[in-house]
């Protein structure tokens, strides 16, 4: 199974940027693409933005579309979620999940928890 | 705004069989959706079941199948056993700018 470790939890004052990342044990090659899902407290699964990996393409939610970067270091493998202009209701545990095919979720990450206060 | 509907919450005896289901919106849930199903313990980090609606990882145990019934994706699980408390979300493909919606998961207790 291809194991993807995250970055740390962190702490950020609204407004402000964070940046997650998502490194996985699987060459990028045998990899379609890395999904981002947030969980806020208590709350379920809110699929926020992918990236196919062959035609370096990302889409977001409309929810955060015009605060959300998603991209792929292929060299390393590590996928990266950056959020700006950080909200309180942004709140949540972040995981990325690594899609093998399309339709294909294989893979998860441990999640990084992003508290905004 | 498309939503995707799950049983808020079952219940299942030890060794019992259970099913649930995950329905679209927009109509009748198809193979064309990739219907995904994962698992959740408190705690943990989401667990990859079942893929492209039928379709097992190396890792899921035997008693946990996907079909399509009724319009509706469905997971069945047999011979439940008390680690299967859970919460499950399924997850369907869209395409388009917005591509996957989760279902909003059905807490199962054993």
């Amino acid at each position: 199974q291809v194991h993807l470790v995250q970055s740390g939890a962190e702490v950020k004052k609204p407004g402000s940027s964070v940046k997650v990342s998502c490194k996985s044990s699987a060459d990028t090659f045998r990899t379609y693409g890395f999904v981002w899902v947030r969980q806020a407290p208590g709350q379920g699964l809110e699929w926020i933005g992918g990236i196919v990996i062959a035609v370096d393409i990302s889409t977001y939610a409309q929810k955060v579309r015009d605060r959300i970067t998603i991209t792929m270091d292929k060299s390393t493998g590590t996928a990266y979620m950056i959020l700006n202009n950080l909200r309180s209701e942004d709140t949540a545990i972040y995981y990325c999940a690594r899609v093998q095919n399309l339709g294909e979720f294989d893979s998860w990450g441990q999640g990084t928890l992003v508290t905004v206060s | 705004q498309t939503v995707v509907t799950q049983e808020p919450s079952l219940a299942v005896s030890p060794g019992g069989t259970v099913t649930l289901t995950c329905s679209s919106s927009t109509g009748a849930v198809t193979s064309n959706f990739y219907a995904n199903w994962f698992q959740q313990r408190p705690g943990q980090a989401p667990r990859s079941l079942i893929y492209s609606t039928n379709n097992k990882h190396s890792w899921t145990p035997a008693r946990f199948s996907g079909s399509l019934l009724g319009g509706k994706a469905v997971l069945r699980l047999s011979d439940v056993q008390p680690e299967d408390e859970a919460e499950y979300f399924c997850l369907l493909y869209y395409g388009g700018a917005q591509p996957w919606v989760f279902g909003g998961g059905t807490k199962l207790t054993v």
